[in-house]
């Protein structure tokens, strides 16, 4: 069973538009929850996370929201760039253990 | 600073056999942790340890085993290789385990295929 949800695998984005990738959650234990990016051949990159005692967090051109009733989050890239054409996992943690537990990515293309 | 180092970065094993991957934390990290990622999907969470000790164990079967050196390095066994281990393993390490605003940071990856 998929604790962590990512329904589109794929997003395309003009440069300069806004990016918003999604992401929905069904373990309501979850409190802790990142968004990694990954190229191609490289290991995943951290990239923001956010508390649940948060609604939204930013980081630059990153922002990443949180509903909670909803169990969803959303990460929006503003402008976004074609450098941030890669694949995007959002993740979930809780626990003493933090063990991550994953999306199933959704791949990001920038087009200039 | 030098980040997450996995090795080998490709390894090509056959059916029955074993294999052992390595890692080497971020300088100052304790806590170490393992993934695997197969084809298509977000990485699933193997193993953890920190300070030595197994913190943490997902839903594989014990051919799979792990455990971390004094020096926080670590080492992935994987004994009897079927062809659905054939993935990306990736390490994660982190200053500690337990603590919800340290994100682990991962290394590249080993590709293992079996053949």
């Amino acid at each position: 069973d998929q604790q962590v949800k990512q329904n589109s695998p794929s997003l395309s984005v003009q440069e300069g538009r806004i990016s918003i990738l999604n992401c929905d959650y069904t373990n309501s234990m979850f409190d802790y929850f990142l968004w990694y990016k990954k190229y191609p051949a490289e290991g995943p990159t951290f990239l923001i996370s956010i508390s649940s005692i948060k609604d939204k967090n930013e980081d630059g051109r990153f922002t990443v929201f949180l509903n909670k009733s909803a169990k969803h989050l959303s990460l929006h890239i503003v402008p976004s760039q074609p450098g941030d054409s890669a694949v995007y996992f959002c993740a979930a943690t809780f626990g003493s253990a933090r063990q991550l537990t994953f999306g199933s990515g959704t791949q990001l293309t920038v087009l200039p | 600073d030098a980040g997450v180092t996995q090795s080998p970065t490709h390894l090509i094993k056959t059916r029955g056999q074993h294999v052992t991957l390595r890692c080497s934390p971020i300088s100052g990290h304790k806590s170490v942790s393992w993934y695997q990622q197969v084809l298509g999907q977000g990485p699933q969470f193997i193993f953890q340890y920190y300070e030595k000790e197994e913190r943490g164990r997902g839903n594989f079967p014990d051919r799979f085993s792990a455990r971390q050196f004094p020096n926080y390095s670590s080492e992935l066994n994987v004994n009897a290789l079927l062809l659905g281990d054939s993935a990306l393993y990736l390490c994660a390490s982190s200053l500690t385990a337990g603590t919800a605003n340290q994100p682990q940071h991962f290394g590249d990856g080993t590709r293992l295929s079996i053949l």
